[in-house]
């Protein structure tokens, strides 16, 4: 087992492009969540997926970013139309059970110029 | 909604005793996370509480009070690796237990 992947671990984009990020989460980890932090604050909430079905969505999402996880398995994280705005650290986290802390990946820095 | 409240930084001298404070206001709690989070790195898991009192693991503890909305993670024998920032999130009841985080303390150590 080697944790949560992300890629990639940087990213540079210019601004109204488009950008994909790629989540593994640990195998036997059924439950998969999306976070965004910018400097100085904590993690905010993007999404959840319970194998393969996105059970929540954050209103902070705005219909520029869409996730998916079509086999239950990967995820992946697109943001299209990028503004500066979007730029930060994605975390991804897996975690087996409701109760089981999350273990998160080294996440993905974006930084749109 | 929720709202989570922690200092936003503390400072402790290498080899001592601090004490991190955390207050929320939610509605539907189910426990209290603590993660640690080095500068530019993912946050680890550090502690779960879910009943009231103190639990212990190592050279950290965290207690949680329910009834007061109201948690704190001790870190003893401080060193200076323990510089980082220390992140409260609460989980709440129902559906899958949804995790919001607080802002995060960030704690320096110095010699």
């Amino acid at each position: 087992d080697t944790g949560v992947s992300q890629d990639p671990r940087h990213k540079i984009t210019k601004r109204g492009q488009n950008v994909t990020f790629r989540c593994d989460p640990i195998s036997e980890h059924n439950r998969l969540y999306w976070y965004r932090q910018t400097l100085g604050q904590g993690p905010e909430f993007l999404t959840y997926f319970q194998n393969e079905a996105q059970l929540e969505k954050s209103r902070l999402l705005s219909d520029r970013f869409s996730a998916e996880r079509p086999k239950g398995s990967f995820s992946t994280l697109e943001i299209q139309r990028t503004e500066q705005g979007d730029s930060a650290m994605y975390l991804c986290a897996s975690s087996a059970t409701a109760s089981g802390g999350y273990t998160f990946g080294s996440g993905t820095r974006l930084t749109v110029v | 909604g929720q709202n989570i409240d922690q200092p936003t930084e503390m400072t402790a001298t290498e080899g001592a005793i601090v004490q991190i404070n955390c207050t929320y206001q939610t509605s539907g709690f189910n426990g209290l996370f603590w993660y640690q989070q080095h500068a530019g790195e993912a946050p680890t898991f550090l502690s779960y509480n879910v009943l009231d009192g103190l639990e212990e693991k190592g050279r950290f503890s965290s207690f949680l009070s329910r009834s007061k909305g109201y948690s704190y993670l001790l870190l003893k024998e401080l060193q200076m690796k323990d510089s980082a920032s220390y992140l409260c999130a609460v989980s709440l009841s129902g559906g899958y237990q949804k995790v919001t985080f607080g802002i995060g303390t960030k704690l320096q150590v110095i010699p």
